[in-house]
């Protein structure tokens, strides 16, 4: 089966630095990668999604991207800042149609004022 | 409008007793998650329903859970007898399916406490 591993240590950085978090999978190749926000006590909150053909996605400031031959997506956030604390997760779905979405255990970002 | 609802917010059970948990997926998305969440973990997969039917319930952890979507809209998360072991947040999420992507909206979730 499919394992999406992020780092589980919390992410501490410096208000304005950029934080990149990582998402890395084994086995199968995903149709499509999602970045998704969750602030405790909350669902999750979808942030970007990035196909299996393309490299880079980019929204405000946030920047995704996606490496097939490594098996990896990072996740950018330029300008952090504290408005950005929050847990980030990653999902993905098989190729194939109609196949469950994965989530990863996430990431806790905290930025620093 | 009105995004995903989840019914109730919160509930507290005996061990050995059934518990529903309702969600309310937004008009007219046609694929429905549930999902499993521990403290400091991700969403764990439990079912996926594509209208009424359940494409994939391999999530589900025994018998004990069951889930229905009776009109492909509203859906309900049964659990018998419930174990200690069950307590977490119970999230749900709906999808358009556009473009043969889930893109899920979530709902705040159920936090079911089992004593």
């Amino acid at each position: 089966s499919q394992k999406i591993e992020q780092n589980s240590e919390a992410l501490n950085i410096q208000e304005g630095k950029t934080a990149t978090l990582t998402c890395n999978y084994t086995n199968y190749s995903p149709a499509y990668l999602q970045w998704y926000r969750q602030d405790p006590g909350r669902g999750p909150v979808f942030l970007l999604l990035i196909r299996e053909n393309e490299k880079e996605k980019r929204k405000e400031r946030l920047k995704v991207t996606f490496d097939t031959t490594l098996k990896q997506s990072l996740f950018h956030i330029t300008a952090s800042q504290p408005a950005d604390s929050a847990t980030y997760l990653c999902a993905l779905e098989r190729s194939g149609g109609y196949q469950k979405v994965t989530f990863g255990t996430g990431t806790k970002l905290q930025v620093i004022p | 409008g009105a995004g995903v609802s989840q019914t109730p917010s919160n509930k507290v059970t005996e061990k050995g007793k059934y518990v529903e948990l309702r969600c309310d997926p937004i008009s007219g998305h046609t694929a429905l998650y549930w999902y499993r969440q521990s403290l400091g973990q991700g969403p764990e997969f439990l079912i996926y329903f594509q209208g009424t039917g359940a494409a994939d319930d391999s999530g589900l952890p025994n018998d004990r859970f069951f889930a229905v979507r009776p009109e492909g809209s509203v859906s309900t998360l049964k659990i018998q007898r419930t174990e200690r072991g069950d307590s977490a947040v119970y999230l749900c999420a709906s999808s358009p399916r556009e473009a043969g992507v889930d893109t899920q909206y979530f709902g705040p979730g159920t936090r079911l406490t089992v004593l």
